[in-house]
């Protein structure tokens, strides 16, 4: 079976300054793939980054990066430069055994401060 | 569509009826997915249709539960005589396998299910 953990219920960030969200996963298939989401009050999900288990580099988006530490099970988010529209609801995600199927972690509220 | 489609947005139902949710996904894309979504939890997995295969039911949580997806696109989620634990918001996601699953899923804004 597959886990997800996320440990911050809710994390604070000044604008401007980096933030990361914290993941941790469980699976004993190899092959796997990890996912981060933003959900904002207005409910969508929105897709930020995909990171592949035989990817060899962190995987980048924007402002956006994925700190993959395989041997530790983490997939950490690095929110760089926070902005106000990231104050949202942030979702870790994996993919395991080609199923298709996402197993989602509880979530961080991340809420930006001036 | 330019994106995953659901209605109704809200429906608000009396305990012991039947409802139906409605998604129409991403033209051309062959995978759909519904989820789970209760207050201040993360999603959980119902169901996966793919093409022309057999559905994979095992994230449904009992058999009142029930989908369908007719000619390949639109699916409807029924759910059977309603409980107070099936408030929810529950959403459809769809994608295309082929292009692989770095492109993520694309997801629909959802049904937010009340049951009084």
């Amino acid at each position: 079976a597959q886990k997800i953990t996320q440990t911050q219920p809710g994390m604070f960030v000044q604008e401007k300054e980096a933030v990361t969200l914290d993941c941790t996963y469980d699976t004993s298939d190899p092959s796997y793939g990890l996912f981060w989401y933003k959900q904002p009050s207005s409910g969508e999900m929105i897709f930020l980054i995909y990171q592949g288990s035989y990817d060899q580099q962190n995987a980048t988006e924007g402002r956006y990066s994925l700190n993959f530490q395989k041997a530790r099970k983490s997939a950490n988010l690095v929110i760089s430069a926070s902005q106000l529209g990231d104050s949202a609801m942030y979702f870790c995600a994996m993919e395991a055994g080609g199923g298709n199927k996402l197993t989602f972690g509880t979530g961080t509220q991340l809420k930006v401060e001036l | 569509g330019a994106g995953v489609s659901q209605s109704p947005s809200n429906k608000v139902t009396e305990k012991g009826k039947d409802v139906e949710l409605r998604c129409d996904p991403i033209s051309g894309h062959t995978a759909l997915y519904w989820y789970r979504q209760s207050l201040g939890q993360g999603l959980e997995f119902l169901i996966y249709f793919q093409g022309n295969s057999a559905p994979d039911k095992s994230g449904l949580p009992s058999d009142r539960f029930s989908a369908e997806r007719t000619g390949g696109s639109v699916s409807t989620l029924t759910i059977q005589r309603t409980q107070q634990e099936d408030s929810a918001v529950y959403l459809c996601a769809s994608s295309s396998p082929g292009l692989g699953l770095e492109y993520g899923y694309t997801f629909g804004s959802g049904t937010r299910l009340t049951v009084v």
